[in-house]
């Protein structure tokens, strides 16, 4: 079992629709968890951040976390082509991360 | 947030010569790291590069192949060694906020190809 995945892609939306992203995580040590895009080529970016149960909204983006489940989940709203890219989700304890294999997003015009 | 250097960008090297790549992060920062991403795939931690000590390597990595370079806060080098196509990657440094299970900053990476 790896310890942190991601549901596997590709995953097309077309504009407009709502995009899902999940990640799910082995080790209940860690603390924090991140989202980072990461477009072909690229290094990756980081767009979210969460650290408690629940929700967090930062623009068109929210992230849940559920510590219970061990699962991380990305909603991207009102999806626009230059939101396709690879995302990335990664867990954090101690100060390293451990990203999960990615989940290619293509947003369709 | 951290402004990190990485060089070189890109390189095309032959297999069996090494390669050393520099990372320079714009303030102190206590832990850096080095991460490689291979084609198509997720990034795998090589290292962990600690100021004053040698650096910690994840399982698989060892430090004859990587030899790391920790000189001072703000400064690390990878050395990929007697490379081998198979060592055709992305390389990444990355550093964090210096407090723990803060999110990670990363370079631009460099993109090796060994041939």
């Amino acid at each position: 079992q790896k310890e942190v995945e991601q549901n596997s892609g590709p995953l097309s939306v077309p504009e407009g629709a709502i995009a899902s992203l999940n990640c799910t995580y082995s080790d209940r040590g860690s603390q924090s968890f991140f989202w980072y895009r990461q477009y072909s080529g690229k290094s990756p970016e980081l767009i979210m951040s969460i650290y408690s149960n629940g929700d967090k909204e930062d623009g068109r983006f929210t992230a849940q976390l559920n510590k219970a489940s061990q699962y991380v989940s990305l909603l991207i709203r009102d999806s626009q082509p230059s939101d396709s890219a690879t995302y990335l989700c990664a867990a954090v304890n101690a100060g390293k991360s451990t990203f999960g294999d990615g989940t290619t997003l293509t947003v369709k015009p | 947030s951290a402004v990190i250097s990485q060089k070189p960008s890109r390189d095309i090297c032959q297999r069996g010569t090494s390669l050393t790549i520099q990372c320079q992060v714009d303030s102190q920062v206590t832990m850096m790291f080095w991460y490689r991403q291979q084609p198509g795939q997720s990034l795998t931690l090589i290292a962990t590069a600690n100021q004053g000590s040698e650096a910690t390597y994840e399982s698989g990595f060892v430090i004859d192949k990587f030899p790391i370079s920790r000189p001072n806060l703000t400064f690390s080098t990878l050395t990929v060694s007697n490379m081998s196509p198979e060592d055709s990657s992305i390389y990444l440094c990355s550093v964090d906020r210096g407090s723990m299970n803060t999110e990670a900053f990363f370079g631009q990476g460099t993109r090796l190809t060994v041939v």
